[in-house]
């Protein structure tokens, strides 16, 4: 258990619709990140945050979006989904802002349809 | 531009047979490298990184890589695998803000 707790598991959800992924980092750690992997492209890089402010952004649609609220926990919202956005979305978190020691969590596998 | 790439997609190999998970990347700075692993229907798991130091790097499970600065490599090994380890192994290079993972290798132990 790495300490990273993301809900739900699964979600599976029709086009169009809106969805809104949650994650819990470890306790004491200050960073979160989301990553997307599908078959395609990948783990990609989506965004980070630190200490509730967007440090950094990848290759996130502007369909998407993430904020950090105050107590550390992050959400992913996800909008006007289409088939290809099916994917397993992976939270990490860390105490700093760099990679040196980011935890994973079990990810949320999602099933558009 | 900085990438990671993984030169095998698949290596099958035989319970207690040693194996090697080949690692390439690609920077014009000092680099942070890291090898996960995902077990099926699992997150990811830190197996090993190197920040600096020795380049030869021992991590959990008895697996250990190896930092070569001239090839610009860092090789996954293990002496001897278990059916256990099946799994996909992925290696990623840390680029400041995120992480950039190579694109996996599924580590096969057949019995």
């Amino acid at each position: 258990d790495s300490g990273v707790t993301q809900t739900p598991k699964h979600l599976i959800t029709a086009t169009g619709q809106r969805v809104t992924l949650r994650c819990s980092p470890r306790s004491g750690d200050l960073s979160v990140y989301w990553y997307q992997q599908s078959l395609d492209q990948g783990l990609q890089f989506l965004i980070q945050y630190y200490n509730g402010e967007e440090r950094a952004k990848g290759n996130i649609l502007e369909r998407f979006s993430a904020q950090q609220f105050p107590d550390l926990h992050s959400e992913l919202n996800l909008s006007s989904l289409e088939l290809g956005d099916s994917a397993l979305y992976f939270c990490a978190s860390s105490v700093h802002q760099g990679n040196t020691e980011a935890f994973f969590g079990q990810g949320t596998r999602l099933t558009v349809v | 531009a900085q990438s990671v790439t993984q030169l095998d997609s698949q290596v099958p190999v035989f319970e207690e047979a040693p194996v090697e998970l080949r690692c390439n990347y690609s920077s014009s700075v000092s680099v942070y490298l890291f090898w996960y692993v995902q077990y099926p229907n699992q997150g990811l798991q830190l197996l090993l990184k190197y920040l600096s130091g020795s380049t030869l790097v021992k991590g959990i499970n008895g697996f250990e890589a190896e930092f070569n600065k001239s090839q610009t490599s860092f090789h996954l090994r293990k002496p001897s695998v278990h059916i256990s380890d099946t799994a996909e192994y992925f290696c990623a290079m840390d680029n400041t803000d995120k992480l950039i993972f190579g694109t996996g290798t599924r580590l096969q132990v057949f019995p």
